[in-house]
């Protein structure tokens, strides 16, 4: 299976700073990747797919870009409602694959 | 708004089975895949499988297979999840998902993977004695 790391574990932003996610695939997997926030107690919401391309209600602030196996979410201006686990996922092969998230929080 | 609506929370004993139901609309049950993503308590996500409801095609994860069974009942376009021989490593939440892409797929051949645009609401299992 394919195997998704995501780094860091947690990132600490103060608000209005920009926040740069990473996450790896362990083998290529074209640009069949998404990402996902979740703050507690909530289930996830699809941020970003394809990629790069915003999920419908996203605010433009989010983008995701690729290079080979490497995937870069970040966001521009940390918002108080941004601080969040973020989760990539990768959907080329079967079984689709999580990576272990990476926890945004307030400086 | 599309919604899934699931079950509500339960305590299971170890060995037990338990099942998870996923409320969806017609279009949904028609059109689309669902996946089983599950989460323990402080942990990542894990996906089980996937379904077409329409059709009761599904993939599993190979590491659920022949402990995970899911179904779909098209009078009530409800999916459903059922996991057997619960240990106490089963405590989590279980989410359906529903893919962003509408697809029309009869077979498991044609049943391609996607990110999840829709999710339910979470239906907390515990296992305990």
């Amino acid at each position: 299976e394919i195997v998704m790391t995501q780094s860091p574990a947690t990132l600490s932003v103060s608000p209005g700073e920009r926040a740069t996610l990473s996450c790896r695939a362990s083998r290529p997997i074209s640009s069949n990747l998404a990402w996902y926030q979740q703050k507690p107690g909530q289930a996830p919401t699809l941020l970003i797919y394809g990629a790069s391309t915003r999920a419908t209600g996203i605010p433009a602030r989010f983008s995701g870009s690729e290079s080979g196996t490497e995937f870069t979410l970040t966001i521009s201006s940390l918002q108080s409602e941004d601080f969040a686990v973020y989760y990539c996922q990768q959907y080329n092969n079967w079984p689709l694959t999580f990576g272990g998230g990476t926890k945004v929080e307030i400086k | 708004q599309v919604q899934l609506v699931q079950s509500g929370a339960g305590v299971k004993k170890p060995g037990s089975s338990v099942r998870v139901s996923c409320k969806t609309s017609a279009d949904t049950f028609s059109n689309y895949a669902l996946s089983w993503v599950r989460q323990a308590p402080g942990q990542g996500l894990e996906w089980m499988g996937g379904i077409i409801p329409m059709f009761n095609i599904t993939k599993y994860a190979q590491k659920f297979q022949g402990r995970v069974t899911f179904n779909a009942d098209e009078s009530t376009t409800t999916a459903y999840i059922e996991l057997s021989s619960l240990t106490s490593e089963d405590t989590a939440v279980y989410y359906c998902a529903r893919d962003y892409r509408a697809k029309y797929c009869t077979s498991t051949t044609c049943y391609t993977a996607d990110a999840f645009e829709i999710w339910g609401q979470g239906t907390m299992v515990s296992v305990s004695s």
